[in-house]
């Protein structure tokens, strides 16, 4: 079976600090994606990543950054943490595809709260 | 656009009763997938189905089933006889082409109780 894993499940932070969210996949997967999710507004697209590398702004990329140095990480950066980045943030992986519309693979989620 | 509408934020049943969940979409694309996953307490959302738009058939799993209607933009999910371990939140998606990668329209989700 496909793991995703986050490396945190509860995560309390300051505002300000640099905060760093890891997610690793072991089933060799291209994609890998950051999503956040907030009551009433569903699921919502952060940055997403094809490749080592490679990178790529989904719907709400402000206040982020990433990073994929191996195949199998992608991390998510809150350079300055503000209360207004509290939320459930999902990590999930996926095949490329010959179609591209291959199924995602989530990993637990990470509660962040912001103080 | 592209747009998942799951009206529905939360519904609750007694054991053993059916239950649908809506779902309405908006897309400009022709092909396109539409999926359904399930969101348990513990967190990790599971993939239960994906559907594309040239394929209409309805698909029945178990007790869970589901109604494609292009003419009306909707994948509704109909759980038979429902369990307290269906109790969860569910979201629909819809997958769009966008060059090499698809992007993802998740709706609001919809939770679910199931009382005993």
């Amino acid at each position: 079976d496909v793991k995703v894993t986050q490396s945190s499940r509860y995560l309390v932070k300051r505002t300000g600090e640099k905060v760093f969210l890891e997610c690793v996949q072991d089933m060799d997967h291209e994609n890998m994606f950051w999503y956040r999710q907030d009551p009433g507004l569903g699921l919502r697209l952060i940055y997403f990543s094809y490749d080592v590398k490679m990178k790529e702004k989904g719907d709400i990329p402000e206040g982020y950054s990433v990073s994929r140095e191996k195949k199998e990480r992608f991390s998510l950066i809150l350079e300055s943490a503000s209360t207004n980045q509290t939320s459930m943030y999902l990590c999930a992986s996926s095949l490329r595809g010959d179609y591209n519309h291959e199924k995602l693979f989530f990993g637990s989620g990470t509660q962040l709260s912001v103080l | 656009a592209q747009k998942v509408t799951q009206a529905q934020t939360e519904i609750s049943v007694v054991e053993k009763e059916d239950v649908t969940l809506d779902c309405v979409y908006e897309t400009r694309d022709t092909t396109y997938y539409l999926f359904w996953y399930k969101q348990p307490p513990s967190g990790e959302l599971v993939f239960l189905i994906r559907r594309n738009s040239f394929d209409e058939q309805n698909e029945i799993s178990g007790r869970y089933s589901w109604n494609f209607q292009k003419s009306t933009s909707s994948f509704n999910f109909t759980i038979t006889a429902s369990q307290v371990v269906d109790s969860a939140v569910y979201f629909c998606a819809l997958s769009g082409a966008l060059y090499n990668f698809n992007k993802f329209y998740f709706g609001s989700g919809t939770k679910l109780n199931v009382k005993p």
